[in-house]
This record gives C-alpha cells, sequence and structure tokens, in this order.
C-alpha cells in the first residue's frame, strides 16, 4: 500500500525558517506535491517534485530524495499568515493521488 | 473563470438517510477525486476516476458510490452503509497522468448527519 508520514506540528515565530518533514512508502513513485490548507479551506497547491533536489518558488523551497523516500518542504520569512495545515501528497502507478496526515504549523509572533 | 464548484457548502441530514454531493468543474480536467476529511486529520481518498464512465476505489470506497457520465461531473453519493458520515468533504481535478499537475480543490462540502 501507500503511506506518507508527517509530523503533526510545527510552531515557530515570524520571520524565522521552518522545515516540515515527509517520508513516505508507495509503489511507482511518480512525485512528491505539497499543499497548504488553511483551517475550513480548500487545500492549495505549493510546489511538485519529480527528480531528486531543491525546488524553489520564493519563500517556499521543496526538496526531494528518492533513494530515501523522503522530502522536505522548506518556508523562509515567516509570516503569520504562513499558519496552516500543510500535506505532502505522492502519485503513483495505480494513478490515485494519495495524500499525508498533514502537518499544523503555527507561526506565533 | 475556471474553477471547481462543490455545492452544498453545508449538508444536514437524518442517520438512515443517502445523501448525494454535488462536485462540477469546467477546467478541462480528465481526473477528479474525492476526499474525506476529518478534524485534525489529513485527506482520505474515498474515489477516483481518470476518464469518464470509469472510476476506481480509494482508500475508505465502503458505503459511497459515484458516478461519472460526464467529464465535468463527478457526484458522491453518502449512503445509509456508511457507519460514520458526518465529516468534510473534498472533490479535486487533475489534469490527469500528468503527475506535475496540480490538483485543483472545491471548497468542500461541511455533511453532518444527525
Amino acid at each position: 500500500g501507500q503511506s506518507l508520514e508527517q509530523p503533526s506540528e510545527v510552531t515557530a515565530v515570524e520571520g524565522a525558517i521552518v522545515q516540515i518533514n515527509c517520508t513516505y512508502q508507495t509503489s511507482g513513485f511518480y512525485g512528491l506535491s505539497w499543499y497548504q490548507q488553511h483551517d475550513g479551506g480548500a487545500p492549495t497547491f505549493l510546489s511538485y517534485n519529480a527528480l531528486d533536489g531543491l525546488e524553489e518558488t520564493g519563500r517556499f523551497s521543496s526538496f526531494l530524495s528518492r533513494s530515501d523516500s523522503y522530502g522536505y518542504l522548506l518556508l523562509q520569512e515567516l509570516q503569520m499568515k504562513d499558519s496552516a495545515s500543510y500535506f505532502c501528497a505522492v502519485g503513483g502507478a495505480t494513478n490515485k493521488l494519495i495524500f499525508g496526515t498533514g502537518t499544523l504549523l503555527a507561526v506565533q509572533p | 473563470d475556471g474553477g471547481i464548484t462543490q455545492s452544498p457548502k453545508y449538508l444536514f441530514r437524518k442517520e438512515g438517510q443517502n445523501v448525494t454531493l454535488s462536485c462540477e468543474q469546467n477546467l478541462n480536467h480528465d481526473a477528479m477525486y474525492w476526499y474525506r476529511q476529518d478534524p485534525g486529520q489529513g485527506l482520505r481518498l474515498i474515489y477516483y476516476s481518470q476518464i469518464v464512465n470509469d472510476f476506481q476505489k480509494g482508500d475508505i470506497a465502503e458505503g459511497y458510490s459515484v458516478s461519472r457520465e460526464k467529464k465535468e461531473s463527478f457526484p458522491l453519493t453518502v449512503t445509509s452503509a456508511q457507519k460514520n458520515p458526518t465529516a468534510f468533504y473534498l472533490c479535486a481535478s487533475s489534469q490527469g497522468l500528468s503527475w506535475d499537475a496540480e490538483a485543483f480543490f472545491g471548497q468542500g462540502t461541511r455533511l453532518t448527519v444527525v
């Protein structure tokens, strides 16, 4: 089967850098995505990694190591509006899109 | 504007009744998905469809049914067989088999069964 593990909660202060890790087990791995969800809202796409390495999009970066079945989302210059849940997701050979359990990020002033 | 629309936003039903949640997209996406989210939890896949007139069970399909008669529409029926139907239901669509394509989500339907 497929499974993804993330820390349940992370707390950081404004202006800091935070890393949210994701380890996965899946068959026929295609890529790792990251989504942000504010309380009660719809998840929105942040980034996608198909190959090993770092992808940077503004304040957010995402990293993937296929050999380690591991990735992370890096958020820099944290702002209060970054307080949200963050989910990693994998697409695999079965064409499912499976999400992790989510990490609740609390940004404090 | 292109997007994905779920309706209604809030839904109340009596125990034992079937209820159908609507999901419509005008993004011309091939793939559509239904997820269930419980408080403080992740998204669990109920059903997904890669093409019209075809769909597959996800991880928690028991007690649910879907149809995909049109590319734009992927309604979800929560049947009386679903033991704990109260949850937040999210519909999503994506371009399809290209996994670098992002999934777009609707605003969700919050179902409460009393």
